[in-house]
């Protein structure tokens, strides 16, 4: 079956670098989603992406959709403690009429004050 | 303000008996999700509602039954729950084309 890579698993920094991380797939996808997950709360949506090439930012967070349409990539800028949590990629590929998502394995990010 | 609403936030229950988790939303979303989510891994879907319409994932085990009343509300039932069932339980909605959005989980326990 389809399969997302997501890397770096995990990452530890300190407070204000920036950080990337990023999700390629063995198939087209037609859309890219990256979630944030905190401890004991379900993910929470930070940046949708529908068209190749497309680059959107959301306050401090950039992500694009590749040009391929295989990856995407996320960068966080200037890290603050809050940014700790869990990052989860996600697509969605043509075959899929009912909305279901691929995932990545999530990159878990801890940022030292 | 729009929402997926999951209850209860934590629920413990005893090995074999059955329990039910609830979710709600006010998104008027046509799809509905069941997420399975163990430690820190990706979440695992078991099946999702399109309309009316039941999918199955393949390897959902047959312990796992869902029921979807109308629009705004979906169930999971887990009819014997075992040890391997303990996790947190997500319910997720979206529009076929749009972003799928997560509630805030119940995390099921089993003695």
């Amino acid at each position: 079956g389809q399969q997302l890579n997501q890397s770096p698993q995990s990452m530890f920094i300190q407070e204000g670098e920036d950080v990337s991380m990023n999700c390629t797939s063995s198939s087209i996808f037609n859309t890219w989603l990256w979630y944030k997950q905190d401890p004991g709360e379900g993910p929470v949506l930070l940046i949708a992406l529908y068209k190749a090439g497309e680059l959107t930012s959301n306050g401090r967070l950039t992500a694009q959709f590749g040009i391929t349409r295989k990856d995407s990539f996320l960068n966080i800028s200037a890290s603050i403690p809050s940014d700790v949590g869990i990052y989860f990629c996600a697509g969605r590929d043509g075959s899929s009429n009912t909305g279901k998502l691929i995932f990545g394995q999530g990159t878990t990010l801890q940022v030292k004050p | 303000d729009a929402m997926v609403i999951q209850n209860p936030r934590y629920q413990v229950t005893q090995f074999g008996k059955p329990v039910t988790l609830s979710c709600s939303q006010t998104l008027n979303h046509n799809v509905m999700y069941w997420y399975q989510q163990k430690s820190s891994q990706a979440p695992k879907l078991l099946f999702h509602y399109y309309d009316k319409d039941f999918n199955n994932e393949a390897d959902t085990p047959d312990n796992f039954q869902s029921r979807r009343p109308n629009t705004s509300f979906c169930f999971l039932d887990i009819r014997s729950p075992g040890l391997g069932d303990a996790a947190m339980y997500l319910c997720a909605t979206s529009r076929v084309t749009g972003e799928q959005f997560f509630g805030p989980g119940t995390r099921l326990t089993v003695l």
